[in-house]
């Protein structure tokens, strides 16, 4: 089992409240992303960090910020949380260091349990 | 546009049946392709990652199969178990990029029955 967790598991919020979805590995990967995913639907990457002070946005736009001061930690924050940012939200991490090169062992995402968020 | 397909959307099977799970893709260039299991309300976890000189890998009851000329892949169980029901997901990196950017496909819901 993959030692990455997320908080809260489950959040009901009003509009316009901040909030900041929790995610931590230990398992020193460089690597972090978050995806968001709705019901049925595909993952999108939302955000993705190749370590330390970097992060970059992914291919869906989303109006949340990520930090990444420690290597563990890789949270997520909605400013002003609206209706529309109602989804569930995954966090991962990998390896470095190898990059999807070919010939060499493709890395493994590991995905903690997510968060689902819910706002009113 | 990079595209990964997945069918059935949703499939039934009485336990101890063998099923398979088909993805097709339109990714290019192509660097590997995984197959994953999702549970209701838990992340995905990882079941097979094949690169394009693979055409088959097995982890216990599943296997996968690749053909990287049709692009196409398959996800066979065997004597499928109850634990077997959850959402199973064709994920396909290309590699364009040292991040080696993921396309997710939308899975197909397996529901296993007594």
């Amino acid at each position: 089992e993959a030692d990455i967790y997320q908080t809260p598991r489950y959040l009901v919020i009003g509009t316009g409240k901040k909030i900041t979805l929790e995610c931590s590995q230990t398992m020193g990967h460089d690597k972090m992303y978050w995806y968001q995913q709705d019901p049925g639907m595909e993952l999108h990457l939302i955000h993705y960090s190749y370590g330390v002070n970097s992060t970059e946005k992914g291919d869906l736009s989303s109006e949340s910020t990520v930090s990444r001061i420690r290597t563990e930690h890789f949270p997520l924050t909605l400013e002003s949380a609206r209706p529309s940012h109602t989804s569930q939200y995954l966090c991962a991490s990998s390896e470095s260091g190898k990059g999807e090169r070919p010939g060499l062992a493709p890395h493994i995402q590991y995905f903690g349990a997510g968060t689902r968020l819910s706002v009113l | 546009k990079n595209q990964v397909e997945q069918s059935p959307q949703s499939l039934i099977i009485l336990e101890g049946k063998n099923c398979t799970l088909q993805c097709n893709y339109t990714v290019s260039p192509f660097s590997n392709l995984r197959w994953y299991k999702q549970d209701t309300g838990r992340g995905p976890v990882s079941l097979t990652i094949m690169t394009f000189s693979e055409n088959t890998k097995s982890n216990g009851r599943y296997t996968a199969t690749l053909d990287a000329d049709t692009k196409q892949s398959s996800l066979h169980i065997t004597a499928s178990q109850l634990s077997d029901s959850a959402s199973y997901i064709c994920v396909v990196s290309d590699r364009g990029s040292t991040l080696g950017r993921l396309y997710f496909g939308r899975g197909t819901q397996l529901t296993v029955w007594p």
